[in-house]
């Protein structure tokens, strides 16, 4: 199984603030590379995929990076509604797997 | 705009085999790949599998020896089921669509259910 390692597990900031998630695959995934928002009660909601496409609808203050096996997810000016649970997947190898999450609470 | 919506019982024994339903509405199946992920209470989230509309299936390892997915598309639905259930099968089972991008070299889950609380216990 590919192994995704998110980074930080958990993560405090203020509303503004710019803030970037780190997501680490055992091995290539080339850009099959996923993250998603999900708010306690919810289900997960795509917001950047292939690693750097940012999903219709989805505000311009999420961006998507990746440099080899690491992968970031950026949120610039944090707004009350991102504060949230982040994951990440890959879809490159079966069984599909996500990350462990991180999660995002305000400071 | 479409929609995915789970429904199945929320209480099953141990050793019992659960069965789940996805209902699309508001669009084609046509396609699309149909997948089944799950979150235990307090955890991360477990790919448990997906089915084509042809039919055929690809299943997580880990589960592959108890799951079964299908689809009927003149009834637009997908199923689960998932046999020889313990208390760690315990967990909300969302089902999600697969998106394909860039000519079908990439892919994410573009929709989701809103998902159904499974709860494993005598």
């Amino acid at each position: 199984d590919i192994l995704m390692t998110q980074s930080p597990s958990y993560l405090s900031a203020s509303l503004g603030d710019t803030v970037t998630i780190t997501c680490r695959a055992s091995q290539s995934i080339a850009k099959y590379l996923n993250w998603y928002q999900q708010k306690p009660g919810k289900a997960p909601q795509l917001l950047i995929y292939a690693a750097f496409a940012l999903e219709s609808g989805v505000p311009s203050r999420f961006t998507g990076g990746e440099s080899g096996t690491d992968f970031t997810l950026t949120i610039s000016g944090l707004q009350p509604e991102d504060f949230a649970t982040y994951y990440c997947q890959q879809t490159y190898g079966i069984p599909v797997t996500f990350g462990q999450g991180t999660r995002l609470d305000i400071k | 705009q479409v929609q995915l919506q789970e429904s199945g019982p929320g209480l099953v024994k141990p050793s019992e085999t659960l069965s789940l339903t996805c209902s699309v509405s508001g669009g084609s199946m046509r396609n699309y790949y149909w997948n089944w992920v799950r979150q235990p209470p307090g955890k991360g989230l477990e790919w448990i599998g997906y089915v084509y509309q042809s039919g055929s299936a690809k299943y997580n390892p880990s589960l592959k020896s108890r799951v079964s997915m299908s689809v009927d598309t003149s009834k637009k639905q997908v199923s689960l089921e998932l046999s020889s259930l313990t208390a760690a099968d315990t967990a909300v089972y969302y089902c999600a669509r697969r998106r394909e991008y860039f000519d079908s070299t990439l892919d994410a889950y573009d929709i989701w259910g809103r998902g159904t609380r499974v709860t494993v216990s005598s």
